[in-house]
């Protein structure tokens, strides 16, 4: 069954410092994959998706993502955090013919000054 | 001119009350969802619905039951609340192409509580 596991349930960092938030996922076929960010009382907005082609994609706010099907990975980057970026990050993978998103349980991140 | 809106926002309510929550995209999607997060932030689908046909359900208990009355909207109704339905609701849409991957678009999710 399709799974997707995010190993960290709470990071923290200093503002400025580089971020690697994890995600691995359990899936039949080429994935769709995603990284959602959910701020305090706040909906879902999307970061980045791959779907195919270049393994490193860029998204929003500065992050970026790389794909490696060797280790079944999407995990996050950003070279330097802001303390804007605290907030709860979702990994998810899409299922082909029926759309529906798959969600990793979350890492909650955590900035200080 | 939100994309896909969703009301109320909050919602507090009594054990054993029935509360609908409502949900509009204004994108022509034509395919809606409604997912549910628990306490513990686990999002999880409950449905979708395909220009008004019911596409997925995920054993959800029979007391909650989708309803779209046409392709922009889906609406949610729970029936006889528990307290284990306490969660916040989002409803998403998606455009559809066949064979390929349609990407959803969040609502901001609706709070409910019950007590």
């Amino acid at each position: 069954a399709q799974s997707v596991t995010q190993p960290d349930i709470h990071i923290t960092v200093s503002e400025g410092a580089s971020l690697e938030l994890r995600c691995n996922y359990s899936y039949g076929a080429t994935p769709y994959l995603f990284w959602y960010v959910q701020s305090p009382g706040q909906g879902l907005q999307l970061l980045l998706k791959y779907f195919s082609g270049d393994t490193l994609v860029q998204g929003i706010k500065g992050f970026e993502a790389e794909f490696k099907r060797s280790q079944s990975s999407f995990n996050l980057r950003k070279p330097s955090v802001h303390w804007s970026d605290a907030a709860e990050y979702f990994c998810a993978v899409g299922e082909r013919n029926t759309d529906k998103l798959i969600f990793g349980t979350g890492t909650r991140l955590q900035v200080f000054p | 001119d939100t994309a896909v809106s969703q009301t109320p926002k909050y919602l507090v309510t009594q054990m054993g009350n029935d509360k609908s929550i409502k949900c509009e995209q204004n994108l022509g999607h034509d395919t809606m969802y409604w997912y549910k997060q628990d306490s513990k932030k686990f999002l999880k689908i409950m449905f979708s619905y395909n220009n008004k046909e019911l596409i997925i359900n995920e054993t959800v208990p029979n007391r909650f039951s989708p309803k779209s009355p046409d392709k922009a909207h889906l609406n949610l109704h729970i029936n006889s609340l528990e307290l284990g339905d306490s969660a916040v609701y989002f409803c998403a849409s998606s455009a559809f192409r066949a064979d390929y991957y349609n990407e959803q678009f969040f609502g901001p999710g609706t709070r409910l509580t019950v007590l």
